[in-house]
């Protein structure tokens, strides 16, 4: 299938810093890419639908200050926590869609999920 | 607003059949039924999907009833490796993937 990497695969921080994740499709063009998270137990929650060129839409209850998206390429979303607090300790997946069947799958609109990236804000 | 409904967890034998079910009443006619599975602390794997007809791949079959409001997931012979949870999602062509709670199955030796 499709491969969709994100990096860093886990990242410790300060409260009050930023940390930026990136989400990439290395074998298709995604013009849509979606984040989501993921606490301890839960299920995944999605966050944020994020077109390539365009503002992302987020999910209600989600601060689109506080999480800043930004898809500049077909291949690349990334996804900033500003200012993070202990409470944004989470498991952050990112998911791409693939719109042509482009990828190895072949199969038309198909979505791809990143390894995740766990996040702790100390 | 998952729109399916699985059971929370199953235990299933090693080297036995897994059969995992999902009920999705309200699924329109051109949503299609995906499966997805989670190991521990990584993403979510992509099992198989259909729309009406049955599906087999080389992971698992998808057996759909002809109303098209339940389906079944068939591990044929689990292995350990297959305790995860697994999620089914009911998605348009267009719609982004929402996850509900899933089911756990621990596959036991």
């Amino acid at each position: 299938g499709a491969v969709v990497s994100q990096h860093p695969s886990r990242v410790i921080c300060k409260s009050g810093t930023s940390v930026k994740i990136e989400c990439r499709s290395l074998d298709f063009q995604a013009t849509t890419m979606f984040w989501y998270r993921q606490f301890p137990k839960q299920s995944l929650m999605l966050m944020a639908t994020s077109n390539e060129g365009s503002k992302a839409t987020y999910e209600q209850g989600v601060e689109k200050d506080k999480f800043l998206i930004n898809h500049a390429s077909l291949t690349l979303s990334t996804l900033t926590v500003t200012s993070a607090h202990p409470e944004d300790s989470s498991f952050y997946i990112c998911s791409a869609r693939d719109p042509t069947g482009t990828s190895k799958s072949g199969s038309y609109n198909e979505q791809f999920f990143g390894p995740g990236t766990r996040l702790t804000v100390l | 607003d998952a729109k399916t409904t699985q059971p929370p967890s199953m235990d299933c034998a090693e080297g036995r059949a897994a059969n995992l079910p999902c009920n999705h009443s309200t699924i329109s006619g051109n949503e299609y039924v995906y499966w997805y599975r989670q190991i521990h602390s990584q993403g979510p794997q992509y099992i198989i999907h259909g729309l009406k007809n049955n599906e087999t791949n080389e992971m698992a079959s998808l057996i759909i009833t002809e109303d098209r409001k339940s389906s079944t997931l068939i591990l044929p012979h689990a292995t350990l490796r297959d305790t995860a949870v697994y999620y089914c999602i009911v998605r348009g062509n267009n719609n982004d993937m929402r996850f509900g709670a899933g089911t756990r199955l621990t596959v036991k030796p």
